[in-house]
């Protein structure tokens, strides 16, 4: 069974700059999440998908980040404009179900902000 | 006061040791806990679910305290291959919250 697909595994820009990131979940999850990892700590929730509603997005920075997930299947998140502070892992993980309590995690993204 | 307190390591043992990890959680309507395994520069993967009453899985056992919101991973005989970043994560209100994890390297 294929994993969560992300892309690109690696990223560099300075600040002020735009930036996207792809994820594809495992076939058949309704349920998405985009995790934002920065260096010595755990993952922290951005945004939650249920097929292409959002669930939970309190902890997104909606002044410059946005996602979407516009089919219920592939979902991109976009930081616009970048900051230093950015800098960070993003993971995307997948689950069949809300109530499926385990959660299928990316190779994620590596950030850079420069 | 986070909401997932985890002694951040690193804890360096031999082959071979027991290695006990700890974790406190601050939200009581905490439902369900997990330990997540994360390698170097590697996405997280569920170690295994922690269970009331406790629960073992081979050479690794969880314990749960709800009275003290507290959750516990025992390793037994520690391979190499254990080295890795240790994640306490509750789940409430259908949401995982990830400690900042626990470093652990075992020693030749």
């Amino acid at each position: 069974e294929a994993g969560v697909a992300q892309s690109p595994r690696y990223k560099i820009i300075e600040k002020r700059q735009s930036v996207a990131f792809w994820c594809n979940p495992i076939s058949g999850h309704a349920t998405l999440y985009w995790y934002q990892q920065i260096l010595g700590q755990g993952p922290k929730l951005l945004i939650q998908f249920q097929n292409n509603g959002v669930v939970d997005d309190s902890q997104l920075p909606k002044d410059r980040f946005s996602a979407e997930r516009l089919k219920g299947v592939d979902s991109t998140l976009k930081i616009q404009p970048a900051k230093l502070e950015d800098s960070a892992v993003y993971l995307c993980a997948s689950s069949f179900s809300r109530d499926s309590n385990i959660q299928y995690f990316g190779a994620g993204t590596r950030l850079s902000v420069l | 006061r986070k909401e997932v307190e985890q002694d951040p390591g690193p804890f360096n043992v031999p082959e071979g040791a027991t290695v006990a990890f700890n974790c406190t959680y601050s939200n009581s309507a905490s439902q369900s806990f997990f330990w997540y395994r994360q390698d170097c520069r590697k996405e997280p993967k569920l170690l295994m679910s922690v269970y009331s009453s406790g629960n073992e899985d081979g050479r690794f056992t969880a314990q749960l305290n709800r009275a003290s919101q507290y959750i516990s991973l025992l390793i037994r005989d520690s391979k190499l291959s254990d080295s890795a970043t240790y994640l306490c994560v509750p789940l409430a209100a259908r949401q995982l919250t990830f400690g900042s994890g626990t470093q652990l390297t075992v020693l030749p």
